[in-house]
Parts: C-alpha cells; sequence; structure tokens
C-alpha cells in the first residue's frame, strides 16, 4: 500500500527556518517531489529528490533518505508569502504521483 | 512560456449531469494527468495518459472516463454527476522522457454539483 504522512499545521516567525518533514511506505520509488500549494490554486514544483542527500535551490532544500523513507523541505530566511500547504508527493513504479495530506504552514510577522 | 491550460475554470452542474473538462498540456509534453481534490484534502489521482494511451489508472470512478487525443490535449468525461464530486479538478502535464517528470499543473477547474 501507499503511505505519506506530513504534520498537519506549522507555524513560524518571518525571517526564520522552518523544517517540514515526509515519511513515506510506498511499493516502489522513483522519486520524492515537494509542491507547495497556496489555497484555490495549483501546486507548484519545488523540488526533486531520487538519490540520498540534500539538494539546495535557493531559500529551499529537500533532503531525502530512502532507506529510512523520509525526506524533508527546509524553507530559510522565511517571507509572509511562504504562508501555503506543502505537499510531499512520491513517485512509485509508473508514472502516477502519490500526495502526501500536506502541511499548512502559517508564517507570522 | 506556456503553461498547462484547463477549461472551464468554473463549472456548475446538477446531480445526474455529465460534464466534461478539458486540458491542453504545455507543447511537447506527452503526458497528462488527472487529479481530484475535495476541500482540504491532498490531491487525488485519478487518471494518466502517454501518447494517447492510458498508462496509469488511479482512485477513478467508473463513472468517469478520459482520454488524450492526437494533439496530446485530454478530456475527463464525468458522468451521473454525484455531490461528492463537486472538488478542483487539476490536470498536470510533463515530458516523458526527462528524468526528472517534474508534474506541471493546470490552474483547475472548479466543479460544483447541486
Amino acid at each position: 500500500g501507499q503511505n505519506i504522512d506530513q504534520p498537519t499545521e506549522m507555524t513560524a516567525t518571518e525571517g526564520a527556518i522552518v523544517q517540514i518533514n515526509c515519511t513515506y511506505q510506498t511499493s516502489g520509488f522513483n522519486g520524492l517531489f515537494w509542491y507547495q500549494q497556496h489555497a484555490g490554486e495549483a501546486p507548484t514544483f519545488l523540488s526533486y529528490n531520487v538519490l540520498d542527500g540534500l539538494e539546495e535551490k535557493g531559500r529551499f532544500s529537500s533532503f531525502l533518505s530512502r532507506s529510512k523513507g523520509y525526506s524533508y523541505l527546509l524553507l530559510k530566511e522565511l517571507q509572509m508569502k511562504d504562508s501555503a500547504s506543502y505537499l510531499c508527493a512520491v513517485r512509485g513504479y509508473g508514472q502516477n504521483f502519490v500526495f502526501g495530506p500536506g502541511t499548512r504552514l502559517s508564517v507570522l510577522p | 512560456a506556456a503553461g498547462v491550460i484547463q477549461s472551464p475554470r468554473h463549472l456548475i452542474k446538477e446531480k445526474r449531469e455529465t460534464a466534461t473538462l478539458k486540458c491542453y498540456p504545455i507543447p511537447r509534453h506527452d503526458t497528462v494527468y488527472w487529479y481530484q481534490q475535495g476541500p482540504g484534502q491532498d490531491p487525488q489521482f485519478l487518471i494518466s495518459f502517454y501518447e494517447k494511451m492510458q498508462s496509469d489508472k488511479g482512485s477513478i470512478p467508473d463513472r468517469f472516463s478520459a482520454q488524450q487525443f492526437s494533439d496530446y490535449h485530454s478530456e475527463l468525461n464525468m458522468s451521473s454527476l454525484e455531490l461528492g464530486d463537486s472538488a478542483l479538478y487539476f490536470c498536470a502535464s510533463s515530458p516523458r522522457n526527462r528524468g526528472l517528470n517534474e508534474q506541471f499543473f493546470g490552474p483547475g477547474t472548479r466543479l460544483t454539483v447541486l
């Protein structure tokens, strides 16, 4: 079966750093993706990991440990516009993605 | 840059009616995915197509069908609509021959069933 877990909500302060965790158990693994989604809008791609380690992209970094079924998204220098839901998605066998429940991040001034 | 286009953006139907949602992928993207996202829920994968053939099937009800045409656009046909079908329907496209295969999402069609 497929199971992806993320914290439901997180709160952080503008300018701070926040880490959003994702654990997964899926049949097959062909990559882990992080998406940002503002309410009522389409998800937008943030990062992709297929090998263990850290991928850095500006203020966003994503880490993967395949043996532990674990990933995190690190957001630095938080801005108010970063308030959104962050979805962890795993691509298993084939081409379909399985999305996690999403973490709603609120950035406070 | 061109993005995924979905039409209509909003649709209101009554129970037992039918609806057709359209998706136009980014040029040169040959794979299309359909997702359903209910209020406060994560996107649920419905179905995907590669080169006009169904490639993967998720939690798509039997009342729904979809296809991809020769110009790579895709249509999701929904019949005998139920109240629970009210949701945002996203289409995403990707170029399958790229190793990354990130999906680019369209703006979504908001379907309301009354």
